[in-house]
């Protein structure tokens, strides 16, 4: 049974470009949730996606946006990219929007320079 | 909104017992999940408490008390593979979760 898989494991990219994350979650869930995680800090929540649909979002700019497909993957665009972006982005999948029990990916690395 | 505190570092040595406390804002509170993540990691969920009291899985226990707006993740018999961030995190019912702001424990032989 394969766990959440996202994709690219690493990324550098340069400020001001655009990069999209990509996650495919745990067989039978239907939820997705991105969190940012920097160094040494807790992921932060920037949104949740269930049927299709952005159903919460934490305090994360409009930069940030997302999509989910009728598969249940996901998709993480971040646009006009800032240094402070550097980070490890995180997918976790769950199943209808359950908030116990999150499977996480491995996460993205992605570096901004 | 939800925050919730951890002590950001913990040392405890090979066999020893350990326990990483979770402190929390009330305001928006559900349920008391902790989480571990090893050093390039994927968290992985480890407990959920949804009401007072203590739940035991193994050699990790999780305790929360609503009345104190704290918790705590008890690890027994230490190994050296516990060595890890932990992670208390604000969860249950259909509201976002929100992490705290991790604790990383250093078992030492």
């Amino acid at each position: 049974d394969a766990g959440v898989t996202q994709s690219p494991t690493h990324l550098i990219k340069t400020r001001g470009q655009q990069v999209t994350l990509r996650c495919s979650p745990k067989s039978g869930h239907d939820t997705v949730s991105w969190y940012q995680q920097a160094l040494g800090q807790g992921p932060q929540f920037i949104f949740q996606y269930y049927e299709e649909e952005e159903r919460q979002r934490g305090n994360f700019p409009d930069r940030f946006s997302g999509h989910q497909f009728p598969n249940y993957s996901s998709e993480l665009n971040v646009n006009a990219l800032l240094l402070g972006d550097s980070a490890l982005y995180l997918c976790a999948s769950s199943f209808s929007r359950t908030g116990v029990g999150y499977t996480f990916g491995s996460g993205t690395r992605l570096t901004v320079v | 909104g939800q925050s919730l505190e951890q002590p950001s570092e913990v040392t405890a040595v090979e066999g020893a017992i350990v326990q990483i406390n979770c402190t929390y804002q009330t305001s928006g509170f559900y349920g008391l999940s902790w989480y571990q993540q090893h050093d390039g990691g994927a968290p992985t969920f480890l407990s959920y408490n949804g009401l007072d009291g203590l739940e035991e899985t193994g050699r990790f226990s999780s305790f929360l008390s609503r009345s104190d707006s704290y918790g705590y993740l008890l690890l027994q018999e230490l190994q050296m593979k516990d060595s890890a961030s932990y992670f208390c995190a604000n969860s249950g019912g259909y509201q976002k979760v929100t992490f705290g702001t991790g604790t990383k424990l250093q078992v030492i032989p």
